[in-house]
């Protein structure tokens, strides 16, 4: 089956430094990707899609230029949380998916990250 | 994209059949029926999709009413290894994107 990577899986950050993110498809090229995060107890929230050499589009209500994303291969994309505070502390979830945005696309999800920002 | 409504949470006895019930009374035409799960402290898993007719795989089968207002995921035999909280979701037809809801917690018990 695909796999998707996301590294790191877990990290702690001091408020005011900025925390890259990587998600990875190992095994099948990901044309689109979508990032979510959860808070505790919670359900997942869509923040963006990303699809590979275009800007991403982004939820309403979530900061572009805070989560910045990048999709620059179809193995990698990456978010970047800047200057991260105590309230961004959540579990960052990628997904990828190998058509660009079909209704019959299958999502592959990773693994996860867990952000703490003290 | 189309809303669903599941219970909060459901409780099955190990090795018997579980059926995870959804509401989607406002499904356009052209979507899907998605079912994820996820684990504690990990990224959701696929489970099954479909659209009008039921479905099956090796980890599950998808039954979808006619009018397609509603659908039921069919576990045949819970085991303890699939407590987690099932996730049904009308996909977008025109990007792809999910839009999770509060999904089920599915208790197993031995």
């Amino acid at each position: 089956g695909a796999v998707v990577s996301q590294h790191p899986s877990r990290v702690i950050c001091k408020s005011g430094t900025s925390v890259k993110i990587e998600c990875r498809s190992l095994d099948f090229q990901a044309t689109t990707m979508f990032w979510y995060r959860q808070f505790p107890k919670q359900s997942l929230m869509l923040m963006a899609t990303s699809n590979e050499g275009s800007k991403a589009t982004y939820e309403q209500g979530v900061e572009k230029d805070k989560f910045l994303i990048n999709h620059a291969s179809l193995t990698l994309s990456t978010l970047t949380v800047t200057s991260a505070h105590p309230e961004d502390s959540s579990f960052y979830i990628c997904s990828a998916s190998q058509d660009r945005g079909k209704a019959t696309d299958t999502q592959y999800f990773g693994p996860g990250t867990r952000l703490t920002v003290l | 994209d189309a809303k669903t409504t599941q219970p909060n949470s459901m409780e099955s006895n190990e090795e018997e059949p579980v059926h995870l019930p959804c509401n989607h009374s406002t499904i356009s035409g052209t979507d899907y029926i998605h079912w994820y799960r996820q684990l504690p402290s990990q990224g959701p898993e696929y489970v099954i999709h479909g659209l009008t007719s039921n479905v099956n795989n090796r980890m599950a089968s998808l039954a979808i009413a006619e009018d397609r207002k509603s659908s039921t995921l069919i576990l045949h035999r819970a085991t303890l290894r699939d407590a987690a909280v099932y996730y049904c979701i009308t996909g977008s037809s025109n990007t792809g994107k999910l839009i999770f809801g509060q999904g089920t917690t599915l208790q197993v018990k031995p």
